[in-house]
């Protein structure tokens, strides 16, 4: 089976700006989640949608939003960037029950300037 | 709220030996999973054991084993024989089962030693 794909692999937008992230899940997984990783504050939980439906979301501000689609494919979309944004974002996949492994892709590499 | 805390920043081994990296975490589930997940450098995370809080028994795969102590909410990794390809940032995660958000630790960087 295919992994976890995430695309771009690296993103450069300036302040303000709007990005739009995409994951695409393990074959057959319909859950995905996403992770912010930065120096500072390590790896946070931004949201987790399964069956197209957010099941669980972390304590982020409204400008990080997500959402996914039939096929299970997920995208997260980040409004009026700030610096702080920058960061490396990872998504992961899983069957969707509680017990299921996360699988994570490779990340996108965002950089906001 | 759940927390993990990984209180070594970097560990170093040399090769062939052994090296345990702590992690501790914070919870009233009773219910939950425990992970330590590996990224090596420029790589993505890859999964290297997991735990299920309801098992007494500790989790081991291959030259990865866990020192799971439910009381003291402990959950130490284990790695025998290091090797190079060890080299990595292990991360301690926690996950309670409804909602099942993930939840890390600041995370160890290990660097094996030839």
């Amino acid at each position: 089976k295919a992994g976890v794909t995430q695309t771009p692999r690296y993103l450069i937008k300036t302040r303000g700006q709007q990005v739009t992230l995409s994951c695409s899940p393990i074959s057959g997984h319909r859950s995905v989640s996403w992770y912010q990783q930065t120096p500072g504050q390590g790896l946070q939980f931004l949201f987790e949608y399964f069956s197209e439906t957010q099941r669980n979301k972390g304590n982020f501000p409204g400008r990080f939003s997500g959402r996914q689609f039939s096929n299970s494919r997920s995208e997260m979309n980040v409004s009026t960037l700030e610096l702080g944004d920058s960061a490396l974002y990872l998504c992961a996949s899983s069957s969707g029950g509680p017990e299921d492994t996360q699988y994570f892709g490779p990340g996108t590499r965002l950089t906001v300037l | 709220a759940q927390t993990v805390t990984q209180s070594q920043p970097e560990m170093s081994v040399q090769e062939a030996e052994t090296v345990t990296l702590s992690c501790t975490y914070d919870t009233s589930e009773n219910n939950y999973y425990l992970f330590w997940y590996k990224q090596p450098p420029s790589r993505q995370m890859i999964l290297v054991i997991r735990q299920e809080a309801y098992k007494q028994q500790n989790a081991t795969e291959n030259r990865f084993s866990v020192n799971f102590q439910k009381a003291a909410k402990s959950f130490s990794l284990k790695i025998s024989d290091s090797q190079l390809g060890d080299t990595a940032m292990y991360f301690c995660a926690f996950m309670k089962l409804v909602p099942s958000d993930m939840r890390f630790g600041a995370g160890t960087r290990l660097t094996v030693k030839p």
